[in-house]
C-alpha cells in the first residue's frame, strides 16, 4: 500500500497570504489528522475529520481550518499567514483496529512552510 | 485539559549502554501509549504502542513501561546503536484518536 502522501512539500509564502496544504490518506484510512510541528513547541495537533466531518479539534485560532473529501483526502487552509506559522505541517491517517478500538497513526512526510 | 510531559528533552548515552525516556500524561481516560521515533528531516515513524490494559511491552531491543495509577509511561532502549540517534515523541489518546504528543527526546548515541 502507498503512504500518506503530502503536497506540496515545500512551500514559501509572504505574511497575510494565505495557503491550502493537501493530504492524501493510506487507502482504506477514513482518518486524517493534521498537525504543526516547530522546534520549540513539538507536535500540535490541530484538527482531525473523519467522513468528511470534524471530530476533533486542537487549540488554533481561527485561521486554521480543513475540509475533508468523500475519498478521505483532506485540506489545510491557512488565512492571513503569520511569521509564526512557519512550520512543518504534518498530516497522518489512521484505521480503526476492531479488535482494539483503538486507531494507530501514519504519518506523511509533510510539507514545510516558510511565511516572510 | 489533556497534557503530555516529557522527559529529558536532550539525551546522550554511550554506544551500547541504555536509554530510558519517560512521560506523564493528565487525562485519566488514556487508553493507548504509542512511541514515534523521528530522524532528521524525516517523518515521525510508530515504534512501539501500549494499550491500558497492559504493564509492559517488548519488540527486541525497545520496551514500553506503564504505570496507569501514577499516569506514568516509559521507554526503554538497551544496548544502543548509532542508528537510535533521533528524536523520540511519546503521546497519549483516548480511543476518539484525538493523540497528546509530548514534547519530544533528542537522543543521541557517541561511538
Amino acid at each position: 500500500k502507498a503512504g500518506v502522501t503530502q503536497t506540496p512539500r515545500y512551500l514559501i509564502k509572504t505574511r497575510g497570504q494565505q495557503v491550502t496544504l493537501s493530504c492524501s490518506p493510506i487507502s482504506g484510512h477514513r482518518s486524517v489528522s493534521w498537525y504543526q510541528q516547530t522546534p520549540g513547541q513539538g507536535l500540535q495537533f490541530l484538527f482531525e475529520y473523519f467522513s468528511e466531518t470534524q471530530r476533533n479539534k486542537g487549540n488554533f485560532p481561527g485561521r486554521f481550518s480543513g475540509r475533508q473529501f468523500s475519498n478521505s483526502r483532506s485540506e489545510m487552509n491557512v488565512s492571513t499567514l503569520e511569521l509564526g506559522d512557519s512550520a512543518l505541517y504534518l498530516c497522518a491517517s489512521s484505521l480503526l483496529a476492531r479488535d482494539t478500538g483503538q486507531e494507530t497513526q501514519y504519518f506523511g512526510p509533510g510539507t514545510r512552510l516558510l511565511v516572510l | 485539559g489533556e497534557n503530555v510531559e516529557q522527559h529529558p528533552s536532550t539525551l546522550s548515552v554511550q554506544e551500547g549502554d541504555s536509554a530510558v525516556i519517560k512521560c506523564t500524561y493528565s487525562d485519566s481516560a488514556s487508553n493507548y501509549f504509542p512511541w514515534y521515533k523521528q530522524e532528521l528531516g524525516k517523518r515521525p515513524q510508530l515504534i512501539i504502542d501500549i494499550r491500558s490494559n497492559v504493564g509492559e511491552k517488548k519488540d527486541q531491543r525497545i520496551a514500553v513501561t506503564l504505570n496507569k495509577t501514577a499516569k506514568h509511561f516509559s521507554l526503554h532502549i538497551t544496548e544502543t546503536q548509532p542508528e537510535d540517534s533521533a528524536v523520540y515523541f511519546c503521546a497519549a489518546s483516548t480511543s476518539a484518536s484525538k493523540i497528546i504528543f509530548g514534547s519530544g527526546t533528542r537522543l543521541s548515541i557517541r561511538p
